[in-house]
């Protein structure tokens, strides 16, 4: 079936730093990808998202390309802020039904 | 922006009581669900439905019901809460096709003593 692993945090990052938080996939057609990110006390807000191979996805200086060979979406920003501090998603749909969420990844970043 | 909201926001209850948390967007989603989330973050989806009348289980096995009679409208309810119960829940909602994302309420956060 349908699955997404993500890197186990915490991560904590001094504030300018290179982020990356590594994401796979295993589904069995063509699944929509995207990056959630919860901020602390609140629901999840989309971040960003790629529909098909070799989209990038892009919003507030965060990135993710869709790599089909490597069924890979990593998050990518290439310098982090305080308020990037909070939990990150990554999830897939398939068929337009359910989605499937990897486990959060918690960034904490330090001035 | 997304308009799916959710009450209470916060909510302490002794063991027993029912309690229904309510949650309504006004996007004309026709999917929606709900999500319990447990202190490790982990997301688990409990209900979710396609439309009116039609209401399913999710993965985790949940001692809630649920009901959709109106396309905006998807309340969850706990018939007789215990403190397994508490958690944090997530309402969504979203458009049909294939590449529509999910849109999240800000949460209800439910504290059983």
């Amino acid at each position: 079936g349908d699955s997404v692993t993500q890197m186990e945090g915490p991560v904590t990052l001094s504030e300018e730093a290179f982020l990356t938080i590594n994401c796979t996939y295993t589904a069995t057609g063509y699944p929509s990808l995207f990056w959630y990110v919860q901020y602390p006390g609140e629901g999840l807000q989309l971040l960003l998202k790629a529909t098909k191979a070799d989209d990038k996805g892009s919003n507030k200086g965060f990135e993710a390309t869709y790599r089909k060979e490597t069924t890979s979406f990593h998050l990518e920003k290439g310098s982090v802020q305080v308020s990037d501090s909070a939990v990150y998603f990554c999830a897939l749909s398939e068929a337009g039904n359910q989605f499937y969420f990897g486990t959060g990844t918690s960034l904490t970043v330090i001035p | 922006e997304a308009d799916i909201y959710q009450t209470p926001r916060y909510l302490v209850i002794g063991t027993g009581k029912k309690i229904t948390l309510e949650c309504s967007q006004t996007m004309g989603h026709d999917k929606m669900y709900w999500y319990q989330q447990d202190p490790g973050m982990e997301l688990h989806l409990i209900h979710y439905s396609y439309g009116v009348n039609s209401t399913e289980k999710g993965d985790l096995s949940s001692e809630s019901t649920v009901s959709r009679i109106r396309t905006e409208h998807f309340p969850l309810t706990l018939e007789s809460a215990r403190p397994s119960h508490t958690s944090q829940y997530l309402c969504a909602s979203r458009r049909a096709g294939d590449t529509g994302e999910l849109f999240f309420g800000e949460g209800s956060r439910l504290t059983v003593l």
